[in-house]
């Protein structure tokens, strides 16, 4: 079945730091991938997303690429700030009509002390 | 409402207790969504409706957990005869459509069996 690996955290960074999350995944076909957020005592928010190969997804700074060869969706951002502590997750979904399951991964916690 | 509602916030069951988990998603969204998210883990599929349909409930652990949504609009997650491993949170999720909409996710009902 389709699994979605993450770094493992926490991840602990300066302001300012430049930040790479890893993700890798494994799926069948050509499925569409993403990147959540989880603020501290809030639910869950799509961050960005990209549903094609080479397709850039970018949200506040962060980026991630669709990287088909390397089954990859790492995020990155240039200048982190604290408002930036959360626990990031990756997801994919099958382009399937009908099939809206998200597949995430285990989460990685970043911190960003000032 | 303005985001995706559950009730209650926190929930301390004893084992074998039945509780109920109730989903208000955003007003005229079609399709919602239940995961479980245990501590330190990614949120898992559980079941998803499009509308009243319940179209996918793959991701039901057993037959002691079962999901509703009678009139297309709020949904109720009901387990029966708690058991320590259900200790979750439990994440409601809905979107405006049956394909590539933006899923929006509420804050979760903690479970906790004892």
């Amino acid at each position: 079945g389709d699994s979605v690996t993450q770094m493992e955290g926490p991840v602990t960074l300066s302001e300012e730091a430049f930040l790479t999350i890893n993700c890798t995944y494994t799926a069948t076909g050509y499925p569409s991938l993403f990147w959540y957020v989880q603020y501290p005592g809030e639910g869950l928010q799509l961050l960005l997303k990209a549903t094609k190969a080479d397709d850039k997804g970018s949200n506040k700074g962060f980026e991630a690429t669709y990287r088909k060869e390397t089954t990859s969706f790492h995020l990155e951002k240039g200048s982190v700030q604290v408002s930036d502590s959360a626990v990031y997750f990756c997801a994919l979904k099958q382009p399937n009509f009908g099939n809206e399951k998200l597949t995430f991964g285990t989460g990685t916690r970043l911190t960003i002390i000032p | 409402g303005a985001g995706v509602s559950q009730s209650p916030r926190y929930k301390v069951a004893k084992r074998g207790q039945d509780v109920a988990l109730r989903c208000d998603p955003i007003s005229g969204h079609v399709s919602l969504f239940w995961y479980q998210q245990a501590l330190g883990q990614g949120p898992e599929f559980l079941t998803y409706f499009q509308n009243e349909a319940q179209l996918d409930k793959s991701g039901l652990p057993s037959d002691r957990f079962f999901a509703e949504r009678p009139e297309g609009s709020v949904s109720t997650l009901k387990i029966q005869r708690t058991q320590q491993e259900d200790s979750a949170v439990y994440l409601c999720a809905s979107s405006l459509g049956t394909s590539g909409n933006t899923i929006y996710f509420g804050e979760g009902s903690w479970l906790t069996v004892v």
